[in-house]
């Protein structure tokens, strides 16, 4: 089966500073990377997508890359803000039915003011 | 604009007893998913199910848990005689069907945090 890691567990970064978040997984067949954010207490939230047929997506703040040959993907949030601050999992699956999400183990990111 | 609704938001249970942990999809899906979440760890899937099909269950306990989504009403996870390893938070997640649209996207609800004393 699918097995993703996630680094690094933790990361405190200034206010107004990058964050990056990466991701590994096992499987060449997962072709479907979405990133989660989960604040205390609530349930993910998916913020960014990529599919295995772009290299790079980019939301406002937010980008997520992706190399199919070293088969890691990250997330990269610019300018960040206090609010940003919460646990973010990176999860990964494959078509045709996308089924089963196999998620990392999540990296809890405070941005200090 | 309802999101993927989960009920109870807590509950409490002692050793022994039933859990029934219940989801209601968004509006227009028709596929639903359980994940368990350990504290400190990310999420596991447990199931995938359709209404009135079980599609996949490769993640559930092989004992004392069930999981349905009948024709009408919510999805609906069982747990028979909880153990305090059952305590952990569950996840609801649902997406369109293939006809209804994008089937890889999951929407998730605000979870279930169930407590085995």
């Amino acid at each position: 089966g699918e097995n993703v890691e996630q680094h690094p567990s933790t990361l405190s970064v200034q206010e107004g500073d990058s964050a990056v978040i990466k991701c590994t997984y096992s499987d060449s067949a997962s072709n479907y990377f979405p990133w989660y954010k989960q604040e205390l207490g609530k349930g993910p939230q998916l913020i960014i997508d990529i599919r295995s047929n772009v290299g790079e997506k980019k939301d406002q703040r937010i980008a997520v890359t992706l190399n199919k040959t070293a088969k890691h993907f990250s997330l990269h949030i610019t300018e960040t803000q206090p609010e940003d601050s919460a646990v973010y999992f990176c999860a990964a699956s494959k078509g045709p039915n996308f089924n089963k999400f196999y998620f990392g183990s999540g990296t809890k990111l405070n941005v200090k003011p | 604009n309802a999101g993927v609704m989960q009920n109870p938001r807590h509950l409490v249970r002692r050793r022994g007893q039933e859990a029934r942990l219940r989801c209601s999809p968004m509006k227009g899906h028709s596929h639903v998913y359980w994940y368990r979440q350990l504290p400190e760890e990310g999420l596991k899937f447990m199931v995938y199910l359709q209404k009135e099909n079980i599609i996949d269950e490769s993640g559930m306990p092989k004992e004392r848990f069930s999981a349905e989504f009948p024709k009408e009403g919510p999805s609906i996870l069982r747990i028979q005689q909880v153990v305090r390893g059952d305590s952990a938070a569950y996840f609801c997640a649902s997406s369109p069907g293939l006809t209804s649209g994008r089937t890889d996207t999951q929407y998730f609800g605000p979870g279930t945090r169930l407590t085995v004393l």
